[in-house]
């Protein structure tokens, strides 16, 4: 079975600043995808970054990039020049082949001004 | 580039009644439809994924009397809460695989529900 586990409940960052928000994973598949999405108050899932389990590189976009360690099952989050529009909540989730979307339990980040 | 449109946004209703919740995939066919429900500061959990033409498939715990799910065309899958109670109060979220991606899904923007 697949899991996702952020131990993170809550993080908080200066505006500006880069935070790292952990996702660890944990599946038998070979093939496998990874995702972060962010969800603010309005409830909408936004589609952030993705990683597939033969990239060979860190996935990139814009401000986001995923530091994935593949031998440790890790899939962190890093935000750069955080602003306040990013406090909402994070999910990592993961699909394997054949499978449904599992997601983690969520961080909250809060950006301070 | 793909979207999901799910109405209403938001409902309120009385307990015992019934409310239909819509999703339509704009610009692409969506042969499946995930339905999650979110309950406040917890994470998406997988209520049913429904297929076009055929029966839903429903997660251990989902009561499929109760919360019906219809995909009668492959751009319009619906979930009927029946006889809704307060405990069905959630926020309720559809997904579809994107599909200009090799990867990734696309949601709704949800529909949250009240039951008083």
């Amino acid at each position: 079975a697949q899991k996702i586990t952020q131990t993170q409940p809550g993080m908080f960052v200066q505006e500006k600043e880069a935070v790292t928000l952990d996702c660890t994973y944990d599946t038998s598949d070979p093939s496998y995808g990874l995702f972060w999405y962010k969800q603010p108050s309005s409830g909408e899932m936004i589609f952030l970054i993705y990683q597939g389990s033969y990239d060979q590189q860190n996935a990139t976009e814009g401000r986001y990039s995923l530091n994935f360690q593949k031998a440790r099952k890790s899939a962190n989050l890093v935000i750069s020049a955080s602003q306040l529009g990013d406090s909402a909540m994070y999910f990592c989730a993961m699909v394997g082949y054949g499978q449904n979307f599992v997601f983690g339990p969520g961080t909250r980040l809060s950006v301070l001004p | 580039g793909a979207v999901v449109s799910q109405h209403p946004s938001w409902v309120i209703c009385k307990s015992g009644t019934s409310v239909k919740i819509e999703c339509r995939s704009l610009d692409f066919q969506a042969t499946t439809m995930f339905w999650y429900r979110q309950f406040p500061k917890q994470s998406l959990m997988l209520m049913a994924t429904s297929n076009e033409g055929s029966k839903a498939t429903y997660e251990q715990g989902v009561e499929k009397d109760k919360f019906l799910i219809n995909h009668a065309s492959l751009t319009l899958s619906t979930l009927t809460v029946t006889s809704a109670h307060p405990e069905d109060s959630s926020f309720y979220i559809c997904s579809a695989p994107t599909p200009d991606r090799a990867y990734g899904y696309t949601f709704g923007s949800g529909t949250r529900l009240t039951v008083v």
